[in-house]
């Protein structure tokens, strides 16, 4: 069981090009999330998942795209990456049961934009 | 969701008890405590949660007074490994998305 884990772990970007970033749970958790966390600065959500299919603008949506195509996966699109999109970028999942609704989170993706 | 309120940073030396406050008014019938613990270079971890009274687990206790405006996250004698920041939210029930503040930056010396 990897829990929540993160492609690519670093990333140098050039200004105007575009990558994917991917997510992969194999805990069968319906939501999931992409956060990006700036020096100094707390988690901002930039877009979410309630399930296999559906997609959600959170607070940061802009420059990014998302697509959950299958329920263990929530890639991370950014199409013309720009040097204010260089963060540590945090995806994170839960389950739908229970009180907690814990977030597992993964280990982070590091991008750099020059 | 409720607004939480706790201090930007907290300094300790090993071995001792720390407590971090968090404030919420605003908390709803519905909402639970939630704490979250961030080390460096790495991605948040859920460490406790509660609705009232107290809980404690292997890693925190968590105190809740019965009118649910604060509460207190007890780290019992603290080591360099429990630097970090601590982020307090008040999750309800069958959330969709949380807010993270910038919580709270523990930092434990020698």
């Amino acid at each position: 069981n990897a829990g929540v884990t993160q492609t690519p772990k670093f990333r140098v970007l050039k200004t105007g090009q575009s990558m994917t970033l991917l997510c992969a749970q194999d805990m069968n958790h319906e939501y999931m999330y992409w956060y990006r966390q700036d020096p100094g600065m707390g988690l901002r959500l930039i877009h979410y998942s309630v399930g296999e299919g559906t997609t959600a603008k959170g607070e940061v949506p802009d420059g990014y795209n998302v697509s959950r195509l299958k329920k263990q996966n929530f890639l991370l699109g950014l199409e013309s990456a720009a040097p204010s999109q260089t963060s540590v970028y945090f995806c994170a999942s839960r389950g739908g049961t229970g009180t907690a609704y814990e977030q597992y989170f993964g280990p982070g993706t590091r991008l750099t934009v020059t | 969701l409720a607004k939480t309120t706790q201090p930007i940073s907290m300094d300790s030396y090993e071995g001792q008890e720390v407590n971090i406050t968090c404030s919420h008014n605003n908390i709803a019938t519905n909402d639970y405590i939630t704490w979250y613990q961030q080390f460096p270079s790495q991605g948040p971890r859920f460490i406790i949660q509660g609705y009232k009274t107290k809980v404690t687990n292997e890693v925190a206790s968590l105190f809740i007074p019965a009118d649910r405006k604060s509460s207190t996250l007890s780290l019992p004698r603290v080591s360099l490994s429990d630097t970090a920041v601590y982020y307090c939210l008040a999750v309800p029930s069958g959330y969709s998305t949380l807010t993270f503040g910038k919580g709270t930056m523990l930092l434990v010396s020698p």
